[in-house]
């Protein structure tokens, strides 16, 4: 059973650019969770999707980010015009159920850089 | 709201010490506690977990108590390995359909 697989694992954008972060769920997991990580602040929760719902935004930037996590296919974090402060690696992790003792499997992570 | 806090890092050890990082929670009702490890330039892996008071998690000689009465869930390991510097995160899931909540992490420096 393929992990958690993040693509691309390594992305330079220009400012200005947009930025498509993908992450295919682990196999029967239907609950996608996206985190940004900053070096000396940890990881921060973004967004909390479930298959074509957003169930949490409350992490999310107001302006420029956006998430979906389609019927098919993978689950898209896109920045839109991005700047120097959005360069951080992001973390996509999934779960099978949404219950409170079930834990987070995490991808390899995207390490976007701004320049 | 819920937090996670944990002890400020870098931790550095000598082979074979006996090693704990402190983790205090807030939240509400009654959580799951997770901590996770993460080497450098990978993803976050499970370490551990324990889902109500008074558990115990455990794997690869690592424990943590899920001490209600303290919100505490306190890593630790009798007898570390250079091969355990890593990046530690403690973390909470507070509820039923909510993301997990991480604490800033805590890094671990062994030496031989």
């Amino acid at each position: 059973n393929a992990g958690v697989m993040q693509n691309p694992r390594h992305l330079v954008r220009r400012r200005g650019q947009e930025a498509r972060l993908r992450c295919s769920p682990m196999k029967g997991h239907s609950h996608v969770y996206w985190y940004r990580q900053l070096p000396e602040e940890g990881l921060k929760f973004m967004v909390y999707l479930q298959k074509e719902n957003i169930i949490d935004e409350s992490g999310m930037p107001k302006e420029r980010f956006s998430a979906e996590f389609p019927k098919e296919g993978p689950s898209i974090l896109r920045i839109q015009q991005v700047v120097r402060g959005d360069s951080a690696a992001y973390f996509c992790a999934s779960s099978p159920t949404p219950q409170v003792n079930t834990e987070a499997f995490f991808g390899q992570g995207t390490r976007l850089t701004v320049v | 709201g819920n937090s996670v806090t944990q002890m400020e890092g870098p931790v550095t050890l000598s082979e074979e010490a006996f090693l704990t990082i402190n983790c205090t929670y807030t939240a509400t009702g009654y959580p799951s506690l997770f901590w996770y490890v993460q080497y450098p330039g990978e993803g976050l892996q499970l370490l551990l977990k324990a889902t109500k008071a008074d558990d115990k998690g455990s794997n690869k000689g690592f424990e943590a108590t899920y001490r209600k009465e303290t919100t505490s869930f306190h890593l630790e390991k009798g007898s570390v390995q250079v091969s355990d510097s890593a990046v530690y995160f403690c973390a909470l899931r507070s509820q039923a359909g909510t993301a997990l909540i991480f604490g800033k992490g805590t890094t671990l420096s062994v030496s031989s």
